[in-house]
Parts: C-alpha cells; structure tokens; sequence
C-alpha cells in the first residue's frame, strides 16, 4: 500500500530535551515536507526537499533541522524542544512535477511541557 | 503577502441540503490550487487540483470550480460522511515548492 508513515503518532517530551521524529515514504516520490498544524493558523510549512541532500527552509524554520540522507526518509529534529513547539505534525510527500499533489502522513502530536 | 481565506469557518447542513465552500487568495502567480479533506486525527487527503480560471472538476458529490480571484467547492445533497475538514492551498508560479494553505471550513453534516 502506498503510504507516508510517521512515528512516533504521539509524544509528550520536556523542554530541552532533543527529538526526532521520522517519517517514511513507499512511493519513491523526490519532494518531502513537513508540517505544522496549529488551530486558527492553519498548516505550515516547516521545511522541504527537493531529493537527497537537497532541502531548504519552509515559513517556519526555527528551532527545527531536517535531512533527508535516503530518498524515503525525511526526520524532523527538535534538538532543544520549547513549548510553542507543542503541535500537530505532519509529513508529506509528493512525485516531482509541475503540480504538488501531496499525500500526507497520519500526524504525530507533540507536546513540550 | 501571499494569503488563503476560506470561509465560513465552520458549517452545518443537513443531510441533502447543497451548500458551497469559499476559498479566496491573493498570491502573486497562481500555479495550482489545491482543495484538501481532513478528517480528524487523520492527515489531509488530496482531492482536486484546478490550474486556470473556468476550470472544473468533480468527484461524486464534490465539485470545484477557479476563478481569478477564489474557488468554490459545492456540496451537493451532502451525506454524513461528507463531514470533514475542508482545506484549499495555493501553490505560486515562483517556488512551486512551497503550498500556502488556508485555515479550512469545518462541515457537519446531520442526519
């Protein structure tokens, strides 16, 4: 089944204390992209990548570092996790072409207390 | 700023009652727009892409149509499990990359 999978679905962490959180896709697609859902705000990019090696900053970066080290695998780190962090994820991914039809992960939910 | 509006937030129908969805943008060059279902807990899931005004496209009881300056997603008699979040993303022609979403209508629809 074609599919974007993330892990973990749910995480309650502390402040300061480094994360990741994976994500993987079957489809071979190049673009990757991650997420965040937040209410009233909408979704938001974080950051992208074009293919392996390639990424590049999305609308809110900070406080997040990615790699994308094989083609199916996306991690998103939190290396010193703070509260306004706490969110809803999401991972995408998408064939490379003209149009960006995205097939998005199920969500990890994560809170910084 | 490139900016996505949808309205209304949220709406309640009952089950055959036909309704439309709003999504109004003002982005610099429009490549593609896109509208989304989500339901809750779960991850957005494609539904149409529209890339130049007068366009149309239709999925059982959905259909969308572009303007130049917003889409609209019609609702035809609705069932229950049409009940869902409803978001609309624009995609520019610079940074193809990048989509900018709205904040999405929430529908319910009642037996």
């Amino acid at each position: 089944e074609a599919q974007v999978t993330q892990n973990p679905r749910y995480l309650i962490t502390v402040t300061g204390k480094k994360l990741t959180v994976t994500c993987s896709q079957n489809m071979n697609h190049e673009y990757m992209s991650w997420y965040r859902q937040d209410p009233g705000l909408g979704l938001r990019q974080i950051y992208y990548s074009m293919n392996v090696e390639v990424t590049d900053k999305g609308d809110v970066p900070e406080g997040y570092k990615v790699s994308r080290k094989e083609k199916r695998n996306f991690p998103l780190i939190l290396e010193s996790p703070s509260p306004n962090q706490t969110s809803l994820y999401f991972c995408a991914s998408s064939p490379y072409r003209e149009s960006y039809e995205q097939y998005f992960g199920p969500g990890t939910r994560l809170t910084v207390t | 700023e490139d900016q996505v509006t949808q309205s209304p937030e949220a709406l309640r129908l009952q089950e055959g009652e036909s309704s439309s969805l709003n999504c109004s943008y003002t982005v610099s060059g429009l490549r593609g727009l896109f509208w989304y279902r989500q339901d809750p807990g779960k991850g957005p899931e494609f539904l149409f892409t529209l890339y130049s005004a007068g366009e149309e496209k239709e999925k059982e009881r959905l259909k969308a149509t572009l303007t130049k300056k917003e889409s609209f997603l019609h609702i035809t008699a609705p069932k229950p499990e049409d009940s869902a979040t409803y978001l609309c993303a624009v995609q520019m022609n610079t940074g193809f990359q990048k989509l900018v979403f709205g904040t999405g209508t929430r529908l319910l629809v009642s037996p």
